[in-house]
């Protein structure tokens, strides 16, 4: 049983088109973090989110942590073909820290 | 970048061959990880070290052993590979049980 749960699994998009990528999980988590990871590479921190209902902003991503801190979400306005990757989403079990829990991930692909 | 350096970063093998993946880390990270990442699986922990000498189990630990002899390296070895290993493992390093996870850039192993 997969306990984070993304969707899409897939997507492909034009350049400047907006997308949503949804982690979700019936478990409350302490803190979720969302990498990015490119072909031949590591995955890569994008941000954590730690408090319930919190927004982050970085650039043109937008993230959310549910209010129950059992989901998330990572939005992209204007998709660039830069932002081709692997979406990652991992987090912190409420009152289990010692292992992060990982997505399957979203595989984006932006086409110019 | 965090200093984390994987070595070798393709290896192809023969089954039943024993095969060792080093991690070297120039960070001074405490906390120490081995994944394996697979089309459908996602990543998935192998073993993790919290401390020199001191390792755990993840939840894909079978046919696979680690030794972490110093700070800086955490070694994962495969006894007798076989073809299911076939696989890209990422090492990972993090300052603190519940900090962001610093990534290798993998080493691709085939299991022939």
């Amino acid at each position: 049983t997969q306990l984070l749960e993304q969707s899409p699994q897939f997507l492909s998009i034009q350049e400047g088109e907006n997308l949503t990528v949804y982690c979700n999980s019936s478990s409350v988590f302490s803190s979720l973090q969302w990498y990015r990871q490119e072909p031949g590479e590591g995955p890569v921190l994008l941000v954590t989110v730690v408090t319930g209902g919190e927004v982050k902003k970085l650039k043109r991503l937008t993230f959310q942590f549910g209010d129950a801190r059992k989901d998330s979400s990572l939005h992209i306005t204007a998709a660039q073909p830069g932002d081709t990757g692997l979406y990652l989403c991992a987090g912190f079990e409420a009152g289990n820290n010692r292992k992060l829990i990982w997505g399957l991930g979203t595989s984006l692909a932006v086409n110019p | 970048d965090a200093g984390i350096t994987q070595s070798p970063r393709h290896k192809v093998t023969e089954t039943g061959t024993p095969v060792t993946l080093r991690c070297h880390q120039t960070e001074n990270h405490r906390y120490m990880y081995w994944y394996r990442q697979d089309p459908g699986h996602g990543l998935r922990l192998i073993h993790y070290s919290y401390g020199v000498k001191d390792t755990d189990k993840g939840e894909v630990s079978d046919g696979y052993s680690v030794s972490r002899s110093k700070t800086e390296d955490f070694l994962l070895t495969l006894e007798s590979a076989t073809s299911s290993q076939t696989s890209v493992y990422f090492c990972a390093i993090s300052e603190y049980v519940v900090g962001i996870q610093y990534f290798g850039a993998g080493t691709r192993l085939s299991v022939l």
